[in-house]
């Protein structure tokens, strides 16, 4: 299985701000990446696909890069609703894997 | 407007079987890979199968940690996708997400989950 290995688990900033997330591959899976987003008590949401690529109605602070086994997730200019968990999942070889997780606080 | 609603979630003795089901709506279901996802209370996301689409004979892959214990099947003429969960485990308890596949690119759509307990 390929382990997604997500960091930080858990990162503290202030609005305005900007923060990276990233998660490593324990093998080169291209760019068969997506990104979520999920708030409290709800299902995770789409943001990123394919490692770069927007999904529908995301907003453009949100940016993806990354190929082979290295992958970053931006958030430029922090609004208080992205003050919640983001995970990173690989779609490369099944079983499709998740990162652990990070989770963004308010500083 | 695409909708995915899961239902059939419950508390169940360790042992017991449940059958989740995930009714959609929105999109032309045999068109896609449609795939079962849990999360562990305060845990991460655990993908546990999917089940392919028309073009490719509706075959299914499993995740190790539930194969043989877990069915995935799908309803095409009422577009509801099943989770069938026999000999459970106090593991197993978790909120069951079922989710739209983009072309192996992203699950695009969730469900809103259900919660399954497992516990005597």
């Amino acid at each position: 299985d390929i382990q997604m290995t997500q960091s930080p688990a858990s990162q503290s900033a202030s609005l305005g701000e900007s923060v990276t997330i990233t998660c490593l591959a324990s093998q080169t899976i291209g760019t068969w990446l997506a990104w979520y987003q999920q708030k409290p008590g709800k299902s995770p949401q789409l943001l990123i696909y394919a490692a770069t690529t927007l999904a529908d109605g995301v907003p453009s602070r949100f940016s993806g890069s990354g190929f082979g086994t290295k992958f970053s997730f931006k958030i430029s200019s922090l609004q208080a609703e992205d003050f919640v968990s983001y995970y990173c999942q690989q779609l490369y070889s099944t079983p499709w894997t998740f990162g652990g997780g990070t989770k963004l606080e308010i500083k | 407007e695409v909708k995915l609603v899961e239902s059939g979630g419950g508390l169940v003795q360790p042992g017991g079987s449940l059958r989740l089901s995930c009714a959609t709506s929105g999109f032309s279901f045999t068109d896609y890979y449609m795939s079962w996802v849990r999360q562990p209370p305060g845990k991460a996301l655990e993908w546990l199968g999917f089940i392919r689409n028309k073009v490719n004979g509706y075959t299914t892959e499993y995740n190790v940690s539930v194969k043989g214990r877990f069915t995935i099947s799908r309803d095409n003429s009422q577009s509801i996708l099943y989770l069938q969960m026999n000999t459970l485990r106090a593991e197993d308890s978790a909120t069951y997400y079922c989710a739209r596949e983009q072309g192996s690119n992203a699950m695009d759509y969730w469900g809103q989950g259900t919660s399954v307990t497992v516990s005597s």
